[in-house]
C-alpha cells in the first residue's frame, strides 16, 4: 500500500508562536502533495497544493503568508502555521498523489493543532 | 463552486444490514474515490472508480461510477461493528491538478 506519515500527531502551542508540521510519503514518491484542514464534524477543506521544487498553489481564502508550505523533496512537504491564533486550531491532514495518471491520493493520519 | 452532495448524512443500523450511500454533483468528474475516516485519523482509500458505468468491489464494499459521470454510490453488505466511521466520496475534477472535491460525509453507526 501507499503510506503517508505526519509529524507531530498533535501539538499544543501558545498564541503567536509558529508550528511546523511534516508530511512524508514513506513508500512512494509524491511530486504533488496536498494540505487540508478539517473542523469537527465537517468535511476536508483543501488549503493548498504542494509541488516538489516549486511554489505551492493556495486555495481562495487561504493566506499564503500564514500557512507556509515547502516541498523540498519527493517524499517531504512541510506546513508551517505562522503566528498561530486560537482560530487556527484544527485537524490538519496531508495527502500524497502516488500516481498522477490515476489520481489516487493517500492521506496521512493528521495533526491536531491546539492554539491556546 | 463545485459541490458534491452526499447522502444520507448519517445512518444508524443493525449489524448484518446492508448500507447504501451516494453522491451527486452538477459537474462531471473523471474519477470518483470513496474514503473511510475513523476518529482522529486521516481518510483511508476504499475504492477508486475511473470509467463511467464502472462497478468495483473491495470485499463487502461495492461502488459504481454513474453513467452520467455526475454521481456515484457505495454499498456495504452485511455490516459489522468495525464498519463504523465517516465515509466520504471525492471527485477529481481535473486530471491535471489531481485536486479532490469532497462530499459532506456519511456517518455510519452499527449496533451489534
Amino acid at each position: 500500500g501507499a503510506v503517508v506519515s505526519q509529524h507531530p500527531s498533535w501539538v499544543i502551542c501558545k498564541s503567536g508562536t509558529s508550528v511546523k508540521i511534516e508530511c512524508r510519503s514513506l513508500d512512494f514518491q509524491a511530486t504533488t502533495m496536498f494540505w487540508y484542514r478539517q473542523f469537527p464534524k465537517q468535511s476536508l477543506m483543501l488549503m493548498a497544493t504542494s509541488n516538489e521544487g516549486s511554489k505551492a498553489t493556495y486555495e481562495q481564502g487561504v493566506e499564503k503568508d500564514k500557512f507556509l508550505i515547502n516541498h523540498a523533496s519527493l517524499t517531504l512537504s512541510t506546513l508551517t502555521v505562522t503566528s498561530a491564533h486560537p482560530e487556527d486550531s484544527s485537524f490538519y491532514i496531508c495527502s500524497g498523489l502516488r500516481d498522477s495518471q490515476y489520481n489516487e491520493q493517500f492521506f496521512g493520519p493528521g495533526t491536531r493543532l491546539t492554539v491556546l | 463552486g463545485q459541490q458534491l452532495n452526499q447522502s444520507p448524512q448519517s445512518m444508524f443500523i443493525q449489524e448484518g444490514e446492508d448500507v447504501s450511500m451516494n453522491c451527486t454533483s452538477s459537474s462531471i468528474f473523471n474519477t470518483w474515490l470513496w474514503y473511510k475516516q475513523e476518529p482522529g485519523e486521516g481518510p483511508v482509500l476504499l475504492i477508486a472508480l475511473y470509467k463511467a458505468g464502472e462497478l468495483t468491489s473491495n470485499g463487502r464494499l461495492t461502488a459504481q461510477f454513474g453513467i452520467t459521470r455526475k454521481d456515484s454510490f457505495l454499498n456495504i453488505s452485511a455490516s459489522i461493528p468495525s464498519d463504523v466511521g465517516i465515509y466520504f466520496c471525492a471527485g477529481v475534477l481535473s486530471s491535471n491538478t489531481g485536486k479532490l472535491i469532497f462530499g459532506q460525509g456519511t456517518t455510519l453507526q452499527v449496533k451489534p
